[in-house]
């Protein structure tokens, strides 16, 4: 299987920081990756697709880099309703493999 | 709006199977191009994939969970659901439902999710 591994796990950030989220693969996934956000008690919202790519409604301050086996997803400016879980996902074989997720904290 | 929603049982007994249905609203879950999943967290840690289904009955399953899933699709009902043998304590989670995309293999939107525990 894949292993996505995110570190830090917590990540304590200011309002209207720039925030940086990495996540590394255990092999190369090429742009294969997506991204989540969960808040507490709630089911996981799709963010970016394919690396890059935002689903639809998603603000234009998220964004995704990267290829291979190093991505990083980042908030150019945070907002308050930003606060919660991150999770990468490979979306490159199955079995699609999860994160341990970043939680982006008040600091 | 598409909707998902679980159902079934929050609390199991340590070797009994767990079943869970997914009804799924505002869309119809015949439609190409997707697959319909069932995806569980434990508590503190990230989301675990455990398989999925077609419209059309053709599934997939996490390996790691060795032969323990069922899956099966209703279209007349609009539903899915999940079956997994065995249960332990290691299977408390909350257990979600999703649609996820065939060609970039998101998952998008996922029910609320349902806590079940393993307990006797």
């Amino acid at each position: 299987d894949i292993q996505m591994t995110q570190s830090p796990s917590s990540l304590p950030a200011s309002l209207g920081d720039r925030v940086t989220i990495p996540c590394r693969a255990s092999q190369n996934i090429y742009h294969y990756i997506n991204w989540y956000q969960q808040k507490p008690g709630k089911a996981p919202k799709l963010l970016i697709y394919a690396t890059s790519t935002l689903e639809s409604g998603v603000p234009s301050r998220f964004s995704g880099s990267g290829s291979g086996t190093d991505f990083t997803l980042t908030i150019t400016s945070l907002q308050p309703e930003d606060f919660g879980t991150y999770y990468c996902q490979q979306s490159y074989i199955m079995p699609w493999t999860f994160g341990q997720g970043t939680k982006v904290e008040i600091k | 709006q598409l909707h998902l929603q679980e159902s079934g049982p929050g609390l199991v007994k340590p070797s009994e199977t767990l079943s869970l249905t997914c009804t799924v609203s505002g869309g119809s879950i015949s439609v190409g191009g997707y697959y319909w999943a069932w995806i569980r967290q434990p508590p503190g840690k990230g989301p675990e994939w455990i398989g999925g289904v077609s419209f059309a009955g053709s599934t997939y399953d996490n390996p790691s969970l060795k032969s323990r899933v069922t899956l099966s699709v209703d279209t007349s009902k609009n539903q899915f659901s999940l079956k997994l043998s065995s249960m332990t304590a290691a299977d408390t989670a909350v257990y979600y439902c999703a649609r996820r995309n065939r060609i970039y293999n998101w998952f998008d939107p996922w029910g609320q999710g349902i806590l079940v525990n393993v307990s006797s």
